[in-house]
């Protein structure tokens, strides 16, 4: 079965502590992509990646970093200095292209401050 | 810079019902249109979309949505509800950034009664 997957489905952080949002996927994509969604605010861009060892900011990267060392894979680490956390965090991937190619999701890790 | 306004946070219809949820979209291109919809605790998964062939756009599970150019917008439509599609909706703009960079709007809660 082709798609995206990411673990865990649910994260707690302690104060001070980074971390570490997984993000893998099969379908040879070469973009991919991190979202915050809170509530009633939609889905916000924290960064993407369009090839293996290259990656942009997003409209909200602050207290975010990523790296891109797989082409299936794109870790997301929160951290301590963000300061407000607790959010559905959303990754997605796409062929590369000129903005009408089908970004596809994964099911999402809820991050929890403790 | 592009951007999406969905006109209601919530939209409640009875079983059987006409679903119209509105999307207004700013471009200064002529931009790519998506609806994706999020069942509670998933990701997102993509109804339908606009890349400028046909204005007409027919998706999965009965939904279809009309670019409007004139009225810069794409509002998505399903002739008769059903339990099944009460979930949350978001319609996306792409298209001015060479890139697939979708800016989504802050979604619209569908609330179907039988």
């Amino acid at each position: 079965d082709g798609g995206i997957t990411q673990s865990p489905k649910y994260l707690f952080r302690k104060e001070g502590q980074n971390v570490t949002l997984s993000c893998e996927q099969n379908l040879n994509h070469d973009a991919m992509y991190w979202y915050r969604q809170d509530p009633g605010q939609g889905l916000r861009l924290i960064y993407y990646s369009q090839i293996v060892n290259d990656f942009q900011k997003g409209d909200i990267a602050e207290g975010y970093s990523v790296s891109r060392e797989k082409k299936e894979s794109f870790p997301l680490t929160v951290t301590s200095a963000q300061k407000n956390p607790t959010a559905f965090y959303l990754c997605a991937s796409s062929p590369a292209g000129t903005g009408q190619e089908t970004q596809y999701f994964g099911p999402g890790t809820r991050l929890l401050v403790l | 810079a592009q951007s999406v306004t969905q006109l209601g946070s919530h939209v409640s219809v009875s079983e059987g019902a006409l679903v119209l949820l509105r999307c207004n979209y700013s471009s200064s291109v002529p931009p790519y249109l998506f609806w994706y919809v999020q069942y509670p605790n998933q990701g997102l998964q993509l109804l339908l979309k606009y890349t400028s062939a046909a204005t007409l756009v027919k998706g999965i599970n009965g939904f279809e949505a009309e670019f409007k150019k004139s009225e810069t917008s794409f509002h998505l439509t399903k002739p008769s509800a059903h339990m099944s599609d009460a979930a949350e909706y978001f319609c996306a703009v792409s298209g001015d950034t060479g890139f697939q960079k979708l800016v989504f709007g802050t979604g619209t809660r569908l609330l179907v009664s039988p």
